[in-house]
């Protein structure tokens, strides 16, 4: 049972657009979000987080978005830059404990 | 400051043989999770340590085990080791405080291959 999808295996978008990423959610105990960059041989980085009590948080280029009613939240890059070329995860905890992760959607941001 | 350090960087194993990963969280988290990742996925949960008790255990059989250490870092073995096990293997640790921050910080992860 996957409690965390990202549907979308890959995104392509041009330098200096907007890049939308993607996150479902099954179980509604998740009261934690977060997002990881990685890339290939590397660790997982952290990028940004969302508490269930919010609907939005931003960090400079990137916002995250949480509609709880849809069990779906969002990463928007503003503007996307060739070195965000990665591997991106969604993943939620449920009070602080294990990490659930997707499956990964890998951005491709084109010059 | 440093962060997450995990050691060896890669390791090639027979089947069947033992294998220990080991892991420094960053100075003042307490609290060390594992992760294994295998290509195309995401990490899987393995364990999660908090103050060298375990707090949580994935769905791994029990050829894997963990333990934390006085000084908070912490050990990954797996026994009898199968092809299957091939994998990233990551470490992250956490800052338990009052306010609860929930991020985990990874490492560099172990690569294991088994042959």
């Amino acid at each position: 049972d996957q409690q965390v999808k990202q549907n979308s295996p890959s995104l392509s978008v041009q330098e200096g657009r907007i890049s939308i990423l993607n996150c479902d959610y099954t179980n509604s105990m998740f009261d934690y979000f977060l997002w990881y960059k990685k890339y290939p041989a590397e660790g997982p980085t952290f990028l940004i987080s969302i508490s269930s009590i919010k609907d939005k948080n931003e960090d400079g280029r990137f916002t995250v978005f949480l509609n709880k009613s849809a069990k779906h939240l969002s990463l928007h890059i503003v503007p996307s830059q060739p070195g965000d070329s990665a591997v991106y995860f969604c993943a939620a905890s449920v009070s602080g404990g294990k990490l659930i992760f997707g499956q990964g959607t890998e951005l491709s941001v084109k010059p | 400051d440093a962060g997450v350090t995990q050691s060896p960087t890669h390791l090639i194993k027979t089947r069947g043989q033992h294998v220990t990963l080991r892991c420094s969280p960053i100075s003042g988290h307490k609290s060390v999770s594992w992760y294994q990742q295998v290509l195309g996925q995401g990490p899987q949960f393995i364990f999660q340590y908090y103050e060298k008790e375990e707090r949580g255990r994935g769905n791994f059989p029990d050829r894997f085990s963990a333990r934390q250490f006085p000084n908070y870092s912490s050990e990954l073995n797996v026994n009898a080791l199968l092809l299957g096990d091939s994998a990233l293997y990551l470490c992250a640790s956490s800052l338990e405080s009052p306010g609860h921050s929930y991020e985990q910080y990874f490492g560099p992860g172990t690569r294991l291959t088994v042959t």
